[in-house]
């Protein structure tokens, strides 16, 4: 059955210090994993995917096939970066609409 | 625009009654999807539809039910409400290209249900 783990409920940083979520799937075949996030009171939105390889706020996150996870790193957090981070996953023959997600992680983010 | 709207913002029923969730989408969107969110847990994926027609269904019982209008917008039900519905429904739209979606989903604030 496919999975989405993110074993850290909450993790807390230093400002300035680097960050690291972690997320772990299980999926038989090559999905699409994705990071949401849910600043406060603030909707759910798109961080980034594993496709773009891009960064988008100074944080990265790279797909390793062989360990089935897809970590989201920042190296120097910002207090702006506290929220609720969401790691997603889609499988090749799900609809396009569909996303399975994780149960997130809090960051929280001190001076 | 104003985003993905959903209405209600806040409702609370009795158990075994029926609720009417609504969502419209990006202006533009053809694609909507409905999640229920529990307390402490992510979006689990109900439904999706795309041009009036269901595309996926997630793993929930008859209960729910959903359908799209030619406008796009959305309606969730749940009917024989259970203590167990009592959840942040959200609602997300998306892009298509012709006939290629976009990967992104854009989501609305949600409605709080409560089930008593």
């Amino acid at each position: 059955a496919q999975r989405v783990t993110q074993p850290e409920k909450l993790l807390s940083v230093f400002k300035g210090a680097p960050v690291e979520l972690k997320c772990n799937y299980s999926y038989s075949g090559s999905p699409e994993l994705f990071w949401y996030v849910q600043y406060s009171r603030q909707r759910l939105q798109l961080l980034l995917r594993h496709i773009s390889r891009e960064s988008i706020k100074g944080f990265t996150a790279d797909l390793n096939k062989g360990e089935t996870s897809f970590h989201l790193k920042k190296p120097f957090a910002q207090e702006e970066d506290s929220a609720m981070y969401y790691c997603a996953l889609r499988g090749p023959t799900d609809s396009w609409g569909k996303l399975q997600f994780g149960a997130g992680t809090q960051v929280v983010v001190t001076p | 625009d104003a985003g993905v709207t959903q209405s209600p913002t806040h409702l609370i029923k009795t158990r075994g009654q029926h609720v009417t969730l609504r969502c419209s989408p990006i202006s533009g969107h053809k694609s909507v999807s409905w999640y229920q969110q529990v307390l402490g847990q992510g979006p689990q994926f109900i439904f999706q539809y795309y041009e009036k027609e269901e595309r996926g269904r997630g793993n929930f019982p008859d209960r729910f039910s959903a359908r799209q209008f030619p406008n796009y917008s959305s309606e969730l039900n749940v009917n024989a409400l259970l203590l167990g519905d009592s959840a942040l429904y959200l609602c997300a739209s998306s892009a298509t290209s012709g006939t290629r979606p976009r990967y992104e989903q854009y989501f609305g604030p949600g409605t709080r249900l409560t089930v008593t």
